[in-house]
């Protein structure tokens, strides 16, 4: 079945980096646009950034840019997020969310992972 | 920059009951480029409509999108034990594309 699994959150102190990971299983990887989403813990959805299908368009939600870049390798399922000078704000649980559409993306989506908390503190 | 505003924030039903909950956005939503999803305390959220009233595969029928343009509703007919639940509509018509509401809680009354 379609699966997403993030991986590589934790707590870290503000200023610092980290990088998720979602592995996807069951589908085309190289077929689909993928997103990342976060929320903030008791808040709402904060879409945070896209790659297309084959990595060569990539957008990110102004909280977040020129801080935080999206990549993908197409030859492992693999999809990451390297999060850079971290913030307090950042705090969240991020998912790696599938586009529902074949090659670009629109920007809703069919395919959720389970998430990976983020905690952003001193 | 299209802003989705929901309503009621929290919505108080029994089992059985009908659920209407309101996506009000800021200026229209082109080609009802507006989902819905559901989340659950603890998991991930889940998309139940796209296009403003189609159902995602798997979706049960009791739960239906309506509306265009600037006001967006979902209804589910009649609650089961399982719908009660957080609820965000979702615009991807016009830049920043992706952008969500502030959900609606359904709880037990």
């Amino acid at each position: 079945q379609v699966q997403l699994v993030e991986s590589g959150g934790g707590m870290v102190q503000p200023g610092r980096s980290l990088r998720l990971s979602c592995a996807a299983s069951g589908f085309t990887f190289n077929n689909y646009g993928m997103h990342w989403v976060r929320q903030a813990p008791g808040k709402g959805l904060e879409w945070v950034a896209v790659i297309w299908y084959d990595g060569t368009n990539k957008y990110y939600a102004d909280s977040v840019k020129g801080r935080f870049t999206i990549s993908r390798d197409n030859s492992k399922n693999t999809l990451f997020l390297q999060m850079n000078s971290l913030r307090a704000e950042d705090t969240a649980v991020y998912y790696c969310a599938r586009d529902a559409q074949l090659w670009f993306p629109t920007y809703w989506f069919d395919t959720w992972g389970q998430g990976t908390l983020v905690t952003v503190s001193s | 920059e299209i802003v989705l505003t929901q309503s009621p924030g929290t919505l108080s039903l029994s089992p059985g009951e009908r659920a209407t909950l309101s996506c009000r956005a800021s200026q229209s939503v082109s080609n009802n480029y507006l989902a819905w999803y559901q989340q659950k305390a603890g998991q991930a959220p889940r998309l139940l409509i796209y296009g403003a009233s189609s159902r995602a595969t798997g979706i049960p029928d009791r739960f239906s999108g309506s509306g265009s343009g600037t006001d967006f509703t979902l209804t589910i007919s009649r609650l089961e034990p399982e719908d009660f639940a957080v609820y965000f509509c979702q615009q991807y018509d016009s830049s920043p594309r992706g952008t969500f509401g502030g959900g609606t809680k359904v709880e037990i009354k």
